[in-house]
């Protein structure tokens, strides 16, 4: 059963905006995953984040962990258009060797 | 590396036939694989985790005997659709597990079945 839930949906900006989509979930986790997906490919792995950690960078992704509220929010600075895809996070129950992923966000980047 | 593949990349069937899926590890051994299908615009949902040399764990709701899982190999996991019908028309994606619960993903295989 799919625990996360993204919000929002989708999500429209323009180039060189910054980009911001919040994951929930509902259960204790050992890590939480962000995911991106092109139409009709599979998926890149974009950056991992621990339980006991609270925030990660990797270029110009920002990913910030709140586990008291269990929710993850993912912020791509200065977005492209190259960044027009949807974005998915999962994660990794604790004690459980699957991934669960959230409904994932669609985001379109304007020129 | 940690490389994913699928074979083949999209196949399309008459109802009523099998299709075989592929995942391979190329440069790792996984002793676990996972298997996913996604329809249109919606996310991800697990259908069964492969083990090496033991059965498949089904997720709940998903037909053990329709979708067959067979892992022979460290490196080979195979989704066998049975008797496919339109319903089954989707995209499959699948994952291989490389060290402690770190998961690589093939480019998926997006299956059409008339």
């Amino acid at each position: 059963s799919q625990q996360g839930e993204e919000d929002p949906q989708a999500l429209s900006i323009q180039e060189g905006e910054n980009a911001t989509m919040n994951c929930s979930y509902k259960t204790s986790i050992n890590n939480l995953q962000w995911y991106r997906q092109n139409s009709g490919r599979g998926l890149v792995h974009l950056i991992l984040i621990r339980s006991n950690e609270r925030e990660k960078h990797s270029g110009r992704l920002r990913v910030t962990l709140d586990t008291s509220k269990k929710s993850s929010s993912l912020l791509i600075t200065a977005s492209r258009a190259a960044d027009t895809a949807s974005y998915f996070c999962a994660t990794d129950a604790s004690g459980a060797q699957k991934l669960v992923f959230g409904q994932g966000t669609r985001l379109t980047i304007n020129p | 590396g940690a490389v994913v593949s699928q074979h083949p990349s999209w196949v399309i069937c008459k109802s009523g036939t099998s299709v075989k899926i592929e995942c391979r590890s190329l440069d790792f051994q996984a002793t676990t694989m996972f298997w996913y299908r996604q329809f249109p615009k919606q996310s991800l949902m697990l259908m069964a985790t492969s083990n090496e040399g033991s059965k498949a764990t089904y997720e709940q709701g998903v037909e053990k005997d329709k979708f067959l899982i067979n892992h022979a190999s460290l490196t080979l996991s195979t989704l066998t659709v049975t008797s496919a019908h339109p319903e089954d028309s989707s995209f499959y994606i699948c994952s291989a597990e490389k060290g402690l619960n770190e998961q690589f993903f093939g480019p998926g295989t997006r299956l059409t079945v008339l």
